[in-house]
């Protein structure tokens, strides 16, 4: 398997633009995670979907953030409008209950808002 | 509000040495508990998983402990190597609940 995909692996865009972020799961992983890493905060927990279903979201920052996961391989992470504070490393994890709970992430989308 | 900590400092050990790393958690309960390694520029990758009925898991070099009394869990790696250094993520779970809560790290740096 090749793994989580995310793209883009970078993205510069300016503020107020809309920014999309791809994430393909691992076959087969039913459960799937959106996280942020910053220097100051660390790796934090934005969203995660188990069979496609939105689970838990509180750690969606606001509005501006929203997620799908129309399908078992795809999920997007939407920013609109993007401010500069979004600036971080998005990551993409998938985990399968089968295999049990560890989960598998993806190489991550670098924005920088400007 | 829960709370993860682990050293924030980086740890410089010689190579052959033991590296011990220390993950502490307040107001939490969690059934188990899992350790990631994360290189710059990369995606954290899963090393181990503890649960809360056992005291210590091993692996090659590798061994955690999880002490629920101390709300502590150890990271041990044995003969350490150069390619060990990395930051290594700790993040307990909850029973039932797929999503981890990570603690910010700590980076290792093995000398050769």
């Amino acid at each position: 398997d090749a793994g989580v995909i995310q793209s883009p692996r970078h993205e510069v865009t300016e503020m107020g633009q809309e920014v999309t972020l791809r994430c393909k799961p691992i076959s087969g992983h039913n459960s799937l995670f959106w996280y942020r890493q910053t220097m100051m905060r660390g790796l934090e927990l934005l969203i995660y979907f188990n069979n496609n279903v939105p689970i838990d979201d509180s750690g969606m920052p606001e509005d501006r953030f929203s997620a799908k996961m129309p399908n078992a391989s795809f999920s997007t992470l939407k920013i609109q409008p993007s401010e500069p504070r979004d600036s971080a490393v998005y990551f993409c994890a998938s985990s399968s209950e089968r295999q049990g709970n560890e989960q598998y992430f993806g190489p991550g989308t670098r924005l920088t808002v400007t | 509000s829960q709370k993860i900590e682990q050293n924030s400092e980086a740890l410089n050990i010689q190579e052959g040495k033991t590296a011990t790393l220390t993950c502490n958690y307040t107001n939490y309960s969690p059934a188990y508990l899992q350790w990631y390694r994360q290189d710059p520029g990369r995606g954290p990758v899963f090393l181990l998983l503890i649960r809360e009925n056992e005291k210590e898991k091993r692996k090659e070099r590798l061994k955690v402990t999880f002490d629920t009394t101390l709300k502590q869990s150890l990271f041990h790696i044995t003969a350490s190597q150069p390619a060990d250094s990395a930051t290594y993520l700790c993040a307990p779970g909850r029973a039932g609940r797929r999503a981890l809560t990570f603690g910010s790290g700590t980076r290792l740096q093995v000398q050769p």
